[in-house]
This record gives structure tokens, sequence and C-alpha cells, in this order.
């Protein structure tokens, strides 16, 4: 089967680093996205990741290593509208999308 | 004005109902997605077109059905609504640039089936 793992919940500092982990099992790989979902609003694209690697993107950046099938997005200088769900997608054989459930973050003061 | 449109933002209805979802967009894209998303779960696609006259099954398709009016407009229904079918119910677009298809999502609408 096909399986997107990431952790349920994570909290960090405002002003701090976080990284956020994705591990995924598909059949084939086409791509892998990251999206950011506050409560209650629709998913918004952050990055695309297809080759191994770190794509930078101001305060937030994506790591892709293909071989060991994980992914990090890290986001940097936390500010308290970071605060929201990290979706990890990844594009299989089919070039369908492959959800994981979502990291949901929490910036304390 | 919103890229992607959806109505109802909110429904509650009762088991055996028909019900339908539609979802409009502006962005000209050709690819449009129906997702349910329920707690502690990733989103699960339920049906997807890549064109008007295209219409595919996702994942969990059963008890649904869709209609491609025009390149803008894709509906979703729901035969007879079941309880298990309350969810958060998101239609998406997107358009490949090279490789990359990145997927702009509606506002979503949130379904009680009682």
């Amino acid at each position: 089967g096909q399986n997107i793992d990431q952790p349920t919940e994570m909290t960090a500092t405002e002003g701090a680093i976080v990284q956020i982990n994705c591990t995924y099992q598909t059949s084939g790989f086409n791509g892998l996205f990251w999206y950011q979902q506050h409560a209650g609003e629709a998913p918004t694209f952050l990055s695309y990741n297809v080759l191994d690697g770190l794509e930078e993107k101001g305060r937030f950046s994506s790591f892709l290593s293909r071989s060991k099938g994980y992914s990090y997005l890290l986001l940097k200088e936390l500010q308290m509208k970071d605060s929201a769900s990290y979706l990890c997608a990844v594009r299989d054989s089919n070039y369908q999308l492959i959800w994981g459930a979502g990291t949901k973050l929490i910036i304390k003061p | 004005d919103a890229d992607v449109t959806q109505t109802p933002r909110n429904r509650i209805t009762k088991t055996g109902k028909r019900i339908m979802l539609e979802c409009s967009q502006t962005k000209g894209h050709d690819r449009m997605y129906w997702y349910r998303q329920d707690p502690g779960l990733g989103l699960r696609l339920i049906y997807y077109s890549f064109d008007v006259k295209d219409i595919n099954k996702g994942e969990i398709s059963d008890g649904y059905s869709v209609s491609r009016q025009a390149q803008a407009k894709f509906s979703l229904s729901l035969e007879s609504a079941i309880p298990n079918q309350t969810a958060l119910y998101f239609c998406a677009t997107s358009d490949l640039f090279g490789d990359q298809e990145t997927q702009y999502f509606g506002p979503g609408t949130r379904l009680l089936v009682l």
C-alpha cells in the first residue's frame, strides 16, 4: 500500500527553527509537495521537490532524499502566523497525489 | 474575488437525502478535483477531471458522483447521504508548469449528515 508518515503535532517557540519530517512509501515517485493549511481554511502550496537536495524559499526550505523516501520542511524565524498544519504529498507513478495526514504546528510566544 | 469558489460553505442534511456541492473556478485550469478531509486522515481523492469530457474515479468514489458541466464548473453529488460522509470537502484545480503541478483549493464545504 501507499503511505505517507508525518508527526501528528509539534510545538515550537516564536523566533526558533523547526523541522517537520515526512517519510513515504509510494508506487513510484514524481515529486513531493508541501502545503500549509490554517485551521478551517484551504491548503495552500508551499514547495515542490523532485530532485534530491534542498530548495530554499525565504524562511521556508524543503529537503528531499529519494533513496531514503524522506523529506523535511524547515521553518526558520518562526512567527505566530506559522501556526498551522503542514501537509506532505507525494505524486505517484500514476501522477496522483497521495497525502499525509498533516502535522499540526503550535507556536508558543 | 476568489479564484476557486465552493457552494454551499456549510450544509446539514439528513440520511438518505440527495445533495450537490458545487465548485467554480476562474483560473482557466483544465484539471479539477474533489477531495474529502477527515480529522487524523490525509486528503482523500473522490473524483478528478482533466477536461470537460474526462471523468475519473479517485480513491473513495463509492457513494459519490460528479458532473463537469464546463471547464469552470465541477459538481459533486451524494445520491443518498449517510452519516459517514460527514466531512470537509474541498474542490481543487491545477495547472502544469513543466514538471510541477500545483493545486489550488477552494475554501471547502463542511457537510454534516444526521
